[in-house]
């Protein structure tokens, strides 16, 4: 069975780092293209970024040269590193599978001081 | 970046009604293009993907339908379950965007 289970959300000040997790069951991350996802309090969905089995990355330009999204193959797990975190950022993130099919529960960032 | 217009913003329907929702892109996107549901507090569950496809375990009752820069998400008869926000989303050039969202609303 397909699981992704998020983790390492939480409270973070304005400009501060958090690194969120993605640990997948039932495939092998490397395997797939991987996402992030995120939504703000009572708003959308925005795509985040994505990850190819290649190893090529591309992010949205909200988040473009503040996050960086990496992958453990040993623990088959996602990583989403984010730093100079806004208040903009405060969202529920998801990890989910290729063509989105598979969705983690999601984690909730809020950066606020 | 592809900006993706969802409509209706919000609708209000019955259990049994034929729902419509349309998607429409700033320029063409082939058929790379998926519909997702999402219910409160929950995550997005994909319902179409390439457009037309259902993905496994989707109700009959969904169908998408649509090419280049115009798509339509179709209910063709509501289910209490169906309650929900919808959202498109392109696939076809990065930044992957996300319409709006529609709420369907129980009338």
């Amino acid at each position: 069975e397909v699981q992704l289970v998020e983790s390492g959300g939480g409270l973070v000040q304005p400009g501060g780092s958090l690194r969120l997790s993605c640990e997948a069951s039932g495939f092998t991350v490397s395997n797939n293209y991987m996402s992030w996802v995120r939504q703000a309090p009572g708003k959308g969905l925005e795509w985040v970024s994505v990850i190819y089995s290649g190893g090529s990355t591309y992010n949205a330009d909200s988040v473009r040269g503040r996050f960086t999204l990496s992958r453990d193959n040993s623990k088959n797990t996602l990583y989403l590193q984010m730093n100079s975190l806004r208040a903009e950022d405060t969202a529920v993130y998801y990890c989910a599978r290729d063509d989105l099919d598979y969705w983690g529960q999601g984690t909730l960032v809020t950066v606020s001081s | 970046a592809i900006q993706m217009t969802q409509s209706p913003s919000s609708l209000s329907a019955s259990v049994g009604d034929r729902v419509t929702i349309t998607c429409r892109a700033s320029q063409g996107i082939s058929n790379d293009l998926g519909w997702y549901q999402q219910t409160p507090g929950k995550a997005p569950k994909l319902l179409i993907y390439g457009a037309s496809s259902l993905q496994s375990g989707v109700p009959s009752r969904f169908s998408g339908s649509g090419s280049g820069t115009d798509f339509t998400l179709t209910v063709s008869s509501l289910h209490p379950e169906d309650f929900a926000t919808y959202y498109c989303l392109q696939s076809y050039n990065f930044p992957w965007t996300f319409g709006q969202g529609t709420k369907v609303e129980i009338k």
